[in-house]
């Protein structure tokens, strides 16, 4: 099931810099979109959401970034921290599919010191 | 803060054998949710519950699989007949509190199963 990409598997930033994660879908059903961090052995915790309708939505160091157009987003973390590195998932549900999640494969993001 | 939590987070099992997950999801929640993920994997969905039955289910939700609300707080997972290939974690998730956005999940520890 391809319908979620998540085209790098692994990003390594400098504390404090930009971290910039993508996310490409396929299924132009979807209209509600996530990003979830994950620790091993925990499960996925929510970070922050965006509707279809909107282009941009803000909380905190966290902002996610909808192109409806290319069937694109992103996570934008700044500044990075030693704490933020962790596995992050995109998600996509769509309310006529019963806003089931659809994940992509993940990115692994190392934060150095 | 309202959690889900889950148990066991680990349960090892026989080939062929029952087990039973169980979930506890956030307690305003109405929109319950079981996923999983193989070993290497994407997480993926199998199967929603909202009003006491099932809204959705994956290919994989086949008749080995079965939930189950047996009372307000609880929310179980039940595979009849275990297989290697069920081996997994498996992620247990709410959503829709009162007044609260039904699509937006959150998603409990985890229970890692593992069938011999």
């Amino acid at each position: 099931d391809q319908q979620v990409k998540q085209n790098s598997p692994s990003l390594s930033v400098q504390e404090g810099r930009i971290s910039i994660l993508n996310c490409d879908y396929t299924n132009s059903m979807f209209d509600y979109f996530l990003w979830y961090k994950k620790y091993p052995a925990e499960g996925p915790t929510f970070l922050i959401s965006i509707s279809s309708i909107k282009d941009k939505n803000e909380d905190g160091r966290f902002t996610v970034f909808l192109n409806k157009s290319a069937k694109h987003l992103s996570l934008h973390i700044v500044p990075s921290q030693p704490g933020d590195s962790a596995v992050y998932f995109c998600a996509a549900s769509a309310e006529a599919a019963g806003n089931k999640l659809t994940f992509g494969g993940g990115t692994r993001v190392l934060v150095k010191p | 803060e309202p959690e889900v939590t889950q148990t066991p987070s680990h349960q090892v099992t026989q080939m062929g054998q029952e087990v039973i997950l169980r979930c506890v999801p956030i307690s305003n929640h109405l929109y319950f949710y079981w996923y999983r993920q193989i070993l290497g994997q994407k997480v993926e969905f199998l199967v929603s519950f909202y009003n006491n039955e099932i809204s959705e289910k994956s290919e994989i939700f086949d008749d080995q699989f079965s939930v189950e609300r047996p009372d307000g707080s609880n929310f179980t997972l039940k595979i009849r007949s275990t297989k290697l290939e069920d081996s997994a974690m498996y992620f247990c998730a709410s959503s829709g509190g009162a007044g609260g956005p039904i699509n937006t999940q959150y998603f409990g520890p985890g229970t890692r199963l593992t069938v011999l």
